[in-house]
């Protein structure tokens, strides 16, 4: 299976910083399509998680431009900038080129 | 509106089958994507653990090959879970989802005599 790596596994912001979070997989995540199917989403406390990002850097309806996506390959980074209370929680990025899909680890986003 | 909506018991005895049904409304599942079931692990961890399509076929982790079984009642617009022979470290919280997209909000089964 493929492994993704996320980190930082914890993470202090202060509200109005700015957060990046890495995700490395164990493989190129490009698929045969051409395609990179890394999605980024955000667990908020007592929820389901909700998707952010998909294949890469498209923010899923109705998700701020706070928040992008970027990289390739093997290597990708979550930006939130302008952070508010309504982005704590935890945050996962999740592979869909190989299968089985799979989840980084988590990073959890806590106020300073 | 498309929302997705699990139910179950809440508590399964070891060695029992974990059965979970997704009802979902404002989409019709036979009209396109997959509808997968996800579980979350006590801490962070995720695990995929199988979909059934629009068409009806099936995926499942291979982690799991052996005891899931993934199936639909179109007439109700419904898709299931069965998971076989469950031990203690089944205990999770299950999300029925449309692709990664639309998820449920979840239903915690614990394993447990």
């Amino acid at each position: 299976d493929v492994v993704l790596t996320q980190t930082p596994v914890s993470l202090l912001i202060s509200l109005g910083g700015q957060a990046s979070i890495s995700c490395r997989s164990s493989q190129s995540l490009v698929h045969s399509n051409g395609n990179t199917y890394l999605h980024w989403y955000l667990q908020k406390p007592g929820q389901s998680p909700q998707l952010l990002i998909y294949q890469v850097s498209n923010r899923f309806s109705g998700i701020p431009d706070r928040f992008s996506g970027s990289g390739s390959g093997t290597d990708f980074t979550l930006k939130i900038s302008r952070v508010e209370p309504e982005d704590l929680g935890v945050y996962y990025c999740l592979q869909r080129t190989h299968n089985p899909p799979t989840f980084g680890g988590g990073t959890k986003l806590e106020l300073k | 509106e498309i929302q997705l909506q699990e139910s179950g018991p809440g508590l399964v005895k070891p060695s029992q089958s974990l059965s979970l049904t997704c009802s979902v409304t404002g989409y019709t599942i036979t009209s396109g994507y997959d509808w997968s079931w996800i579980r979350k692990f006590p801490g962070n961890k995720m695990e995929w653990m199988g979909y059934i399509s629009y068409s009806g076929s099936t995926n499942y982790n291979p982690s799991l090959k052996s005891r899931i079984s993934i199936t639909r009642d179109t007439s109700k617009n419904q898709f299931f879970l069965q998971l076989n022979s469950v031990t203690t470290e089944d205990t999770a919280t299950y999300y029925c989802a449309r692709s990664a997209s639309y998820w449920g909000q979840g239903v915690m089964v614990t394993v447990s005599s």
